[in-house]
């Protein structure tokens, strides 16, 4: 769906940095996800948000922040990061508790 | 919280067989039902979804069953092609929240 896009799609980056993962959607979801995914951990929730300036902690949150000052707009930041966030990452978008999660194309993050 | 399980964690099929997946959820609140499909290097996609006030859905070669008894609802393609191979993953959410809790994920191989 072109209505969620993720930037960057490859990130190469040193352990200690500072990296931020993008994320928009432009269908005024109100409920917003990020995912990692790894072989064998399947879809683990980093953070969710259901609405602009509510934001909350998922599965594994260590390591990561979240913002989320306009409705379209969920970044993902890791504020030093380590070999272990090396992952493909996933944000996703829905419009209700009874509805499909939108994915969008994901990043892959290398962290060396 | 919302457990889920999916079974099995590979499947291997030939052509034109019949492939399920299984899955068990723990909250008897839960009431929507999703099914993704993962290609290879892409992002999920829902492929069917079920609430819980219908016990089957379909969509040409696909299914969803649910049996809210048991607590369980399963996947089924009919007459199986190449490109179904991928991962197929399950999620159940429950009335009282809008976060999906997501199976391990089922990798699917039709061998042609």
């Amino acid at each position: 769906d072109a209505g969620i896009t993720q930037s960057p799609r490859y990130k190469i980056t040193e352990t200690g940095r500072q990296v931020t993962l993008m994320c928009h959607q432009t269908w005024s979801h109100s409920y917003m996800f990020w995912y990692r995914q790894d072989l064998g951990h399947g879809l683990r929730l980093i953070y969710y948000s259901a609405a602009a300036d509510i934001t909350d902690k998922g599965e594994v949150p260590d390591g990561y922040v979240v913002s989320r000052s306009k409705t379209e707009n969920f970044p993902l930041t890791l504020e030093s990061a380590t070999r272990s966030q090396t992952s493909v990452y996933f944000c996703a978008s829905s419009d209700g508790r009874d509805s499909p999660l939108h994915f969008g194309n994901g990043t892959r993050l290398t962290v060396t | 919280g919302e457990n889920v399980e999916q079974h099995p964690s590979t499947l291997s099929v030939q052509e034109g067989d019949s492939a399920v997946i299984k899955c068990t959820y723990s909250d008897s609140a839960s009431n929507y039902f999703p099914w993704y499909k993962q290609e290879l290097g892409k992002r999920p996609q829902l492929i069917i979804d079920i609430r819980s006030n219908v016990g089957e859905k379909k969509d040409q070669r696909i299914a969803v069953t649910l049996n809210k008894t048991a607590k369980h609802f399963s996947l089924h393609i009919t007459e199986t092609q190449p490109e179904d191979s991928a991962v197929y993953f399950c999620a159940a959410r429950t009335g009282g929240s809008y976060i999906p809790t997501f199976g391990r994920g089922t990798s699917l191989i039709v061998h042609p």
